[in-house]
Formats: structure tokens, C-alpha cells, sequence
């Protein structure tokens, strides 16, 4: 059975501070990451994806994810976030047909 | 092009009754997944529909039900609705099958008294 995890639930930042949030995953064969981001009122919508190939996968609004395949992880990262970044956030995985999402990070971000 | 619609967006039901939720994928999506998503246990998945037959299914009672029509529209049933079953309902919708990157709805907010 897969499974992920994000390691933070809860993360407040100021403008311009650096992001990263953590997320593992297990899974023993090949997997599609993904993270995907909520806005306040809105629908989850994907932010970027890895397949295949370079394990740096760029996403939209500036957020990069790399993947680290020996350490089974898919972390997410900005280097300067803005007070719209506010949202929450969820990684997930899907190696088995069968979607797995970790239960998100609420990141809050202070003008 | 149009996203993916959820109809209703509100649902108040008691204890013991059923409900019906529907889901228009987007036009030309084939794969429809429905996710239950509380706070406490984040987003779970339900099941998978794909050519009018449920492909995969998550680890939910038999009374939530579903199924997929010609055109990709989906429903999905839960019977003997339990207070516990109080949650938002997400479709999703994507091209095809394998892992491939999901559309979201709004979601049907289900409320049980």
C-alpha cells in the first residue's frame, strides 16, 4: 500500500521568507508526485507534477519541488513567498492507479 | 472550457436517509474519482470511474455507491447516511487513467443532523 506524508500541518511565514514543505511518500515501484494547492474558497488545483526525467520539476506561481528518489521524497519549495502564497497545500501520489493525498499544510503568510 | 461541476453545492440530510451527488467532468475527460475530505482525515479517496465501470475503490463502507454514465457524468449514493458522513465530497476528473494530474470541483458540502 502507498502512503505520504507531510510533515508540517500548520506553518506561518513572513512576505519574502523561504518555503519549504516536507513530504515522503512510500511506495515500492514507480510513482507519479504531485502537489497540488487550495486558495481560500477555491478548488484544489495541481501546482506541479514529476513523472519522469529531471527530478527538479518547476510548478506554477514560482514553486519548484524536487524529487529525491533514495530518500522517497517530493519536498516543495519557494524561495520568497508573497501574502496570495496563503493556502493550503497537499502532496500525493499515485502508483497504484489509487490516488494518496497526506492530510495538507495550512501555510499562512504575514504581509 | 468548463471545469468540473458538482451539483448541489449544500446538502442538509438526517440520519437513515440517502443522497445522490453528481459530478460533470470536464468535456473530454474520461477518469472521474469522488474523495471524502473532513478535517481530521483529509482527503480520502472513494472510488474511480472510467468507461461506465468502477475501476479502483478505497476503504469505505458498501452503503457509498457510484456510478459513471455514457457521457463521463458520474453520480455517486450514499445510503443510511450516519452523522459521521458529514464532509465535503470531491469529484475529479482527468483525461485518462494512470496516475495522470486530476481536476477538482468545489465539492458538495454534506451536512447530517
Amino acid at each position: 500500500a502507498q502512503s505520504v506524508s507531510q510533515h508540517n500541518h500548520h506553518v506561518i511565514l513572513s512576505e519574502a521568507a523561504s518555503l519549504e514543505l516536507g513530504c515522503n511518500y512510500s511506495y515500492g515501484g514507480t510513482v507519479n508526485l504531485f502537489w497540488y494547492v487550495q486558495y481560500p474558497g477555491q478548488h484544489l488545483q495541481l501546482l506541479l507534477k514529476y513523472f519522469s526525467g529531471d527530478p527538479l520539476v518547476k510548478g506554477i506561481k514560482g514553486f519548484e519541488a524536487e524529487f529525491i528518489k533514495s530518500k522517497f521524497s517530493f519536498n516543495l519549495r519557494k524561495p520568497s513567498v508573497q501574502w496570495s502564497d496563503t493556502a493550503e497545500y497537499f502532496c500525493a501520489v499515485s502508483g497504484s492507479y489509487i490516488p494518496t493525498f497526506g492530510r495538507g499544510t495550512s501555510l499562512i503568510v504575514h504581509p | 472550457k468548463a471545469g468540473v461541476t458538482q451539483t448541489p453545492r449544500y446538502l442538509i440530510k438526517t440520519r437513515g436517509q440517502q443522497v445522490t451527488l453528481s459530478c460533470s467532468p470536464i468535456s473530454g475527460h474520461r477518469s472521474v474519482s469522488w474523495y471524502q475530505q473532513t478535517p481530521g482525515q483529509g482527503l480520502q479517496f472513494l472510488f474511480e470511474y472510467f468507461s461506465e465501470t468502477q475501476r479502483n475503490k478505497g476503504n469505505f463502507p458498501g452503503r457509498f455507491s457510484g456510478r459513471q454514465f455514457s457521457n463521463s457524468r458520474s453520480e455517486m449514493n450514499v445510503s443510511t447516511l450516519e452523522l459521521g458522513d458529514s464532509a465535503l465530497y470531491l469529484c475529479a476528473s482527468a483525461l485518462d487513467r494512470g496516475g495522470q494530474p486530476q481536476h477538482f470541483g468545489d465539492g458538495t458540502r454534506l451536512s447530517i443532523l
